[in-house]
């Protein structure tokens, strides 16, 4: 079965410290896999894909993923975090019928 | 060009009442796809509209739920009768074109439903 898996429920980091918020999957045949971004009282924004070529991806907001096929993982990643960059990050892989298969969640908290 | 849209924004109701959600997505788009997150859970597909068809409704929990997307436009989500598991926030999204490459779904701010 299809799967995304987000291990950590929250991920607390200081500002301007490297950020990585994980994500693995299970998924037959090669994957698509994306990072959407939700924001308090807004929508889930886009940040980033992988649909093949290099593995890392570059995205939205500076953020940045790294696609390791061994080890079936997409890990969500920013040099420098700010404190604006607080919020709600789900992973997603797309499903045999285009639907977007989602982990759970990781509440991002970028301290002062 | 406007993002989708989604009416209410919020929605309270009692249990055994009906609700109807609304999703307009962005013009052009034949790709229509409804999600929710339950209770702080993943976000779950419900179901997905090509134009006016329903592709895929797999996801649909029960039949209490009924959507429709007539004239393949905007989408309507009713809920008939509404129980307390039903509590969540309802995305809806859209994207442009179908094919063998990927599609970026863009997604509505939301409706929170709360079943009391």
């Amino acid at each position: 079965a299809q799967s995304v898996a987000q291990p950590e429920d929250q991920v607390n980091v200081a500002e301007g410290n490297p950020l990585t918020v994980k994500c693995t999957y299970s998924v037959s045949g090669n994957p698509y896999l994306f990072w959407y971004v939700q924001y308090p009282n807004r929508g889930l924004q886009f940040l980033l894909k992988y649909i093949t070529g290099d593995n890392l991806v570059k995205g939205s907001y500076g953020f940045e993923a790294e696609f390791n096929k061994s080890q079936t993982s997409f890990h969500l990643k920013k040099p420098s975090a700010l404190v604006s960059d607080s919020a709600l990050y789900f992973c997603a892989v797309r499903g045999s019928n285009y639907q977007l298969i989602w982990g759970a969640g990781t509440k991002l908290i970028i301290k002062p | 060009e406007a993002g989708v849209t989604q009416f209410p924004s919020h929605s309270v109701i009692e249990k055994g009442q009906t609700v109807t959600l609304r999703c307009d997505p962005i013009s052009g788009h034949d790709n229509l796809y409804w999600y929710r997150r339950v209770m702080g859970k993943e976000i779950k597909f419900l179901l997905h509209f090509v134009k006016e068809s329903k592709q895929d409704e797999s996801g649909m929990p029960n039949n209490r739920f009924l959507a429709e997307r007539t004239g393949g436009t905007y989408s309507t989500l009713k809920v008939q009768p509404a129980e307390l598991e039903d509590s969540g926030v309802y995305f809806c999204a859209s994207s442009h074109s179908r094919g063998p490459a990927y599609n970026e779904q863009f997604f509505g701010p939301g409706t929170r439903l709360t079943v009391l």
